[in-house]
C-alpha cells in the first residue's frame, strides 16, 4: 500500500458532527489527494495538496476543509457531516515531477446517519 | 471536456478468455493513462499505465491499446482468472511536466467476474 495509512478505516457519525479523517505516508511524496468513491460515480476527487500548507479544491470539494502540516499527514474535514457525505474516503500520494503514479490508501468508509 | 466514460459496467467472462474494458476521454491535453485494480474492502491498485507516445503496453496478461486519433483506450486482459475478478477503472490526468497537479479523473469502473 505504498506506505499510506488512513485513520479511522471504519466510523459511523451523526449528522451535523465535525469528523476528522487522517492520511499519514512514509514515502515522502509531495502530492496528496482525497477522493470519495461512491457507487455509479467512480472516484471524485474532494481536496489535493502539492506542499505544506498548499492545498487547492477538487471537482467535489463543498462541506469539506483539509490541512497539512507536515509532509507526511493531510487532514480531511466535513465540518457539519451529512447523510450524502456517507461514502467511502481513500487518500492517494503521488511523487512528482517526472513521476505521475498515483498510490492509493485503505479507504475510510464513513456512514452519517 | 473533463470526462472519462468507460464501459461496459460489468463484464462476465469464463476462464481463460478475453476480458476488454474501454474507455474514451474528451481533453487532448491529457497524457497519462492509468487502469486501477480494486478488489472488496481495498484501495484502488495501480495495474498498468500508457503515455500517448506509444500505441500498446503489455504488463503480463494486461495490455493497454490506446488509439490518440479516437481518444480512445482500452484494457485488455488475456487468459482470464477468477483471481482477476474485481472492479477496474481507467483514469486519466495530464503529467506534472505538463503542468498539472496530477489530479486523476476517473471512468465510473467496470465490474468484472471470471466464472470457473
Amino acid at each position: 500500500d505504498a506506505g499510506i495509512t488512513q485513520s479511522p478505516r471504519h466510523k459511523v457519525t451523526e449528522t451535523g458532527t465535525p469528523v476528522t479523517l487522517r492520511c499519514h505516508q512514509t514515502e515522502n511524496h509531495r502530492y496528496m489527494y482525497w477522493y470519495r468513491q461512491d457507487p455509479g460515480h467512480g472516484l471524485r476527487l474532494i481536496h489535493y495538496s502539492y506542499g505544506v500548507k498548499d492545498t487547492d479544491k477538487g471537482e467535489v470539494s463543498d462541506g469539506y476543509s483539509v490541512s497539512r502540516s507536515k509532509t507526511e499527514d493531510f487532514l480531511l474535514t466535513l465540518e457539519s457531516a451529512t447523510s450524502s457525505q456517507t461514502s467511502v474516503y481513500f487518500c492517494a500520494i503521488s511523487k512528482g515531477q517526472e513521476n505521475t503514479e498515483a498510490f492509493f490508501g485503505q479507504g475510510t468508509r464513513l456512514t452519517v446517519v | 471536456q473533463q470526462q472519462v466514460k468507460q464501459s461496459p459496467q460489468s463484464l462476465i467472462v469464463q476462464k481463460g478468455g478475453i476480458s476488454i474494458i474501454n474507455c474514451a476521454y474528451e481533453n487532448t491535453a491529457f497524457d497519462y493513462f492509468p487502469w486501477y485494480q480494486q478488489f472488496p474492502g481495498k484501495g484502488p491498485a495501480l495495474l498498468i499505465a500508457i503515455r500517448p507516445d506509444v500505441s500498446e503496453k503489455k504488463e503480463g496478461r494486461f495490455t493497454i491499446s490506446f488509439n490518440k486519433s479516437a481518444k480512445q483506450f482500452s484494457l485488455h486482459i488475456m487468459d482470464s482468472q477468477p483471481g482477476d475478478s474485481a472492479t477496474y477503472f481507467c483514469a486519466a490526468t495530464r503529467s506534472f511536466s505538463g503542468g498539472s497537479q496530477g489530479n486523476l479523473i476517473f471512468g465510473k469502473g467496470t465490474k468484472l467476474s471470471v466464472k470457473p
